[in-house]
C-alpha cells in the first residue's frame, strides 16, 4: 500500500506555544487529506478535510483559527495547533487519499502533550 | 443522521474464531472499510467491501450486505497479537468516512 509519513510522532510543548504537525504522502499524490484527533479509548474524530490548493473544510465545533491546516502541495499537509492548551493534548492522525481512489492511508499519528 | 454501530468490546480465546459485527445507516454508500488499531498507534487497513458478499484475505474475512446495512469482520486462528481495536467505517455519498467507535478485542490464552 501507499505510504503516509507523519512527523513528529511525539511532541511535548508548553501551554501557549504553537505546534506544527506534518503529513506527507511519499509515493502518491494526495489530492485529499484528512486530519483526525483521537482521545484515549475513543474513536477517530474528523477535524477537517483539505484538498490541495484550497481552504480546508472544518467539522462543526472545530476552531479553524486554532487548528490551522495548510495543504499547499499534492504531497504535504500541515496542521498547526496554535496557542496550545492542556486540553489540546491528544493523538492527532492524518490520512491521505489519491484522486478518485476510495482507500485512505494513515500516517503514524502524533501524540501531543501540552504541559 | 448517520450512524455506525459495533460492539464496544469482545473477548475470545487464542486459536479460536471471532466475528465482529457492524451495522450502519448513512447518506449513501461508497464502500465499507475495516481497520485495525493497536493502542497508541494509527489504524491500519484490513479490508474494503463495496459489493455484497465475502472477501477473504488470509486469516481475516469481511462480509457485506448492503440491503441490510450490515457487515462483519471474521478473524480465524486468533493470535495474541490480534488484540486490538477494530474500526468499521463507511464511505458516504460525499466520499467522507463515517467511523464507528471501534470494538476492542481481547484475546485470552
Amino acid at each position: 500500500g501507499a505510504v503516509v509519513s507523519q512527523h513528529p510522532s511525539r511532541v511535548i510543548c508548553k501551554s501557549g506555544t504553537s505546534v506544527k504537525i506534518e503529513c506527507r504522502s511519499l509515493d502518491f499524490q494526495a489530492t485529499t487529506m484528512f486530519w483526525y484527533r483521537q482521545f484515549p479509548k475513543q474513536s477517530l474524530m474528523l477535524m477537517a478535510t483539505s484538498n490541495e490548493g484550497s481552504k480546508a473544510t472544518y467539522e462543526q465545533g472545530v476552531e479553524k483559527d486554532k487548528f490551522l491546516i495548510n495543504h499547499a502541495s499534492l504531497t504535504l499537509s500541515t496542521l498547526t495547533v496554535t496557542s496550545a492548551h492542556p486540553e489540546d493534548s491528544s493523538f492527532y492522525i492524518c490520512s491521505a487519499r489519491e484522486g478518485g481512489d476510495t482507500e485512505a492511508f494513515f500516517g503514524q499519528g502524533t501524540r501531543l502533550t501540552v504541559v | 443522521g448517520q450512524n455506525i454501530d459495533q460492539p464496544t468490546e469482545m473477548t475470545a480465546t487464542e486459536g479460536a474464531i471471532v466475528q465482529i459485527n457492524c451495522t450502519y445507516q448513512t447518506s449513501g454508500f461508497n464502500g465499507l472499510f475495516w481497520y485495525q488499531q493497536h493502542a497508541g498507534e494509527a489504524p491500519t487497513f484490513l479490508s474494503y467491501n463495496v459489493l455484497d458478499g465475502l472477501e477473504e484475505k488470509g486469516r481475516f474475512s469481511s462480509f457485506l450486505s448492503r440491503s441490510k446495512g450490515y457487515s462483519y469482520l471474521l478473524l480465524k486462528e486468533l493470535q495474541m497479537k490480534d488484540s486490538a481495536s477494530y474500526l468499521c467505517a463507511v464511505m458516504d455519498s460525499n466520499y467522507q468516512l463515517i467511523w464507528g467507535a471501534g470494538t476492542k478485542l481481547i484475546i485470552k490464552p
